[in-house]
């Protein structure tokens, strides 16, 4: 039983456009959420996180939502650009800094050009 | 080195053999984790070792799977004789005490 969601295993958008990858989750304790970001053959690099205190935060052309009450969150990219063509995985950890993370599938984002 | 690196980077076995697989992570940081992704999978959590403390084994798959860390660094994890539903690229992470996971590129391993 998967405890975190990613729904969307692909999606395409034109460069400059918004993109908008979801995340849902059901365990009401997880604390901290994560945004991973890989390219093929190289492992995933971190690219944003967001505590559940928060609802937004944001780090240049990447924004994260959270919404506890949705259990949902979700990454914002804008202007996407060609180069963020990758498999972002969304994450969720329990109990604070340490212990294992709770990874999605994963959502295939295609930027074309 | 500056990243966690991971050797081999692809590995080609027969079912039923034994393999071994190793992460060299960041100097310096005290947890260790193993995580596999399978094909049309997520990141499946294996293992993971804190400093000095015993290690959470709760994603180990079966009893075929094992992990060691050796003086707080080097990790090797083993998988006995090899299954096809092995087949998946071997991921390994550090991190210091906080949250900041560092991946390594990954063994693929294939079993035929």
């Amino acid at each position: 039983d998967q405890q975190v969601k990613q729904n969307s295993p692909s999606l395409s958008v034109q460069e400059g456009r918004i993109s908008i990858l979801n995340c849902d989750y059901t365990n009401s304790m997880f604390d901290y959420f994560l945004w991973y970001k890989k390219y093929p053959a190289e492992g995933p690099t971190f690219l944003i996180s967001i505590s559940s205190i928060k609802d937004k935060n944001e780090d240049g052309r990447f924004t994260v939502f959270l919404n506890k009450s949705a259990k949902h969150l979700s990454l914002h990219i804008v202007p996407s650009q060609p180069g963020d063509s990758a498999v972002y995985f969304c994450a969720a950890i329990l109990g604070g800094s340490q212990g294992n993370l709770i990874f999605g599938k994963g959502t295939k984002l295609s930027v074309k050009p | 080195g500056a990243g966690v690196s991971q050797s081999p980077s692809n590995k080609v076995t027969e079912k039923g053999k034994d393999v071994e697989l190793r992460c060299d992570p960041i100097s310096g940081h005290t947890a260790l984790y193993w995580y596999r992704q399978s094909l049309g999978q997520g990141l499946e959590f294996l293992i993971y070792f804190q400093g000095n403390s015993a290690p959470d084994k709760s994603g180990l798959p079966s009893d075929r799977f094992s992990a060691e860390r050796t003086g707080g660094s080097v990790s090797t994890l083993t998988i006995q004789r090899t299954q096809q539903e092995d087949s998946a690229v071997y991921l390994c992470a550090s991190s210091p005490t906080g949250l900041g996971y560092t991946f390594g590129s990954g063994t693929r391993l294939t079993v035929v």
